[in-house]
């Protein structure tokens, strides 16, 4: 099956940094998402991006997926961007498989 | 954006008792997912449904099972809990391409 690998695994930012969160590819994938998992496990959806660019707020998003990766950026980092980042694409029953994660922590 | 509900939140059970975790969603999907989620791990797909009366098992082996009599509604049922059976599960449902996802339940199995 495809592989997915997320990095870094782990980050720590001091509140107002940046950062990006990379997600590649061992194939071609559909239906690429982004999710956020706070610290209670709610799963939030962040960006539906098979393709191009997207930005809402602070965060964007980019997926070339002629190289097989996308990229999500985090700007003005806030406490409450804590917890772990999720790239998940389609699988072949309609679920979505995820990566192993990068788990955030921004310290104030 | 879907509105979907898991109960229990949280679950604290003795081995051996039968557990059925609650999920609902109000927007009408027809596809609905079970995920089972270990802490600080990725998500697994244990069940999914593609309608009433559709139910399918994932790539993860569960000894859960599920049944989807109503569209809005998609349980999972656990005949006689183990410790082995703590984890997070995660319910999420969507009218194709995206997923939304409940809050979750938390089970610990004593």
């Amino acid at each position: 099956g495809i592989q997915v690998e997320q990095s870094p695994p782990d980050l720590i930012l001091q509140e107002g940094a940046n950062s990006t969160l990379r997600c590649n590819f061992s194939d071609s994938v559909n239906n690429l998402q982004w999710f956020h998992q706070n610290p209670w496990g709610q799963l939030i959806n962040l960006f539906y991006i098979p393709s191009g660019t997207k930005q809402n707020g602070r965060l964007s998003a980019t997926t070339v997926a002629t190289e097989r990766y996308s990229l999500l950026y985090i700007s003005s980092s806030q406490t409450t961007d804590s917890g772990v980042y999720f790239c998940a694409f389609g699988g072949s029953q309609g679920n979505l498989i995820f990566g192993k994660g990068t788990k955030l922590s921004v310290k104030p | 954006e879907a509105d979907i509900y898991q109960t229990p939140r949280y679950l604290v059970i003795g081995t051996g008792k039968k557990i059925t975790l609650e999920c609902s969603q109000t927007m009408g999907h027809d596809k609905m997912y079970w995920y089972q989620q270990d802490p600080g791990m990725e998500l697994h797909l244990i069940h999914y449904s593609y309608g009433v009366n559709s139910t399918e098992k994932g790539d993860l082996s569960s000894e859960s099972t599920v049944s989807r009599i109503r569209t809005e509604h998609f349980p999972l049922t656990l005949e006689s809990a183990r410790p082995s059976h703590t984890s997070q599960y995660l319910c999420a449902s969507g009218p194709g391409e995206t997923q939304y996802f409940g809050p979750g339940t938390r089970l610990l199995v004593l």
